[in-house]
């Protein structure tokens, strides 16, 4: 089946520093990824739409100068978190979107979680 | 606003008793629907959409149109099910199907 992968899986960083995430499809084209972040015990929150080849869609209330996507390719979504501070930790996602046989399918990535100090 | 509600955060059961987890929408399309588990550790991964009227590890799911709802069943729980379930349709937003996800019920399998 369709895999999505992530890296890093874990990282912890100073606050202040930027932390890039990829999500990547490993066997699929993606034209669309989805970018989650999940506080602990919680629900997955929808961040942004990254589209491939144009700018990401971001929900309301994600700051997007803070949250950089880029989707450079059909299957390569990065998210960079920019100037992190311990706020921002949490378990961030990646799905993406895939149409096979008419069906349309999420892959998740299985997550990467972001700690700053 | 178009939301999905899943009210019981927790549900916690016996094995071999019968397990709904709740989930009801607000839209007034067609949307479709899905529930996703994620397992203690483990990635998110699709468990079944009513699309394909299938039924995953026992689990079924019927979409109730008039009561915008979207249950998950189980008549017999097992320990292994222990598991956050995401009830998850795809609604219309700004013209795209984007993915919406409820907050998640906690299923608790006791022995």
């Amino acid at each position: 089946g369709a895999v999505v992968s992530q890296h890093p899986s874990w990282v912890i960083c100073k606050s202040g520093t930027s932390v890039k995430i990829e999500c990547r499809s490993l066997d699929f084209q993606a034209t669309t990824m989805f970018w989650y972040r999940q506080f602990p015990k919680q629900s997955l929150m929808l961040m942004a739409t990254s589209n491939e080849g144009s700018k990401a869609t971001y929900e309301q209330g994600v700051e997007k100068d803070k949250f950089l996507i880029n989707h450079a390719s059909l299957t390569l979504s990065t998210l960079t978190v920019t100037s992190a501070h311990p706020e921002d930790s949490s378990f961030y996602i990646c799905s993406a979107h895939s149409v096979w046989n008419s069906t349309d399918t999420q892959y998740f990535g299985p997550g990467t979680r972001l700690t700053v100090l | 606003a178009q939301r999905v509600t899943q009210p019981e955060k927790l549900l916690s059961v016996f094995k071999g008793a019968p397990v709904e987890l709740k989930c009801n929408y607000s839209y007034s399309g067609s949307p479709e629907l899905f529930w996703y588990v994620q397992y203690s550790r483990q990635r998110l991964q699709l468990l079944l959409r009513h699309i394909s009227r299938e039924s995953i590890k026992g689990f079924t799911a019927d979409l109730n149109k008039g009561e915008t709802s979207f249950h998950l069943k189980k008549p017999f729980a097992q320990e292994e099910d222990s598991a956050m379930y995401y009830c998850a349709p795809l609604l219309l937003s700004g013209g795209s199907y984007i993915p919406t996800f409820g907050r998640g019920t906690s299923l608790i399998v006791h022995p």
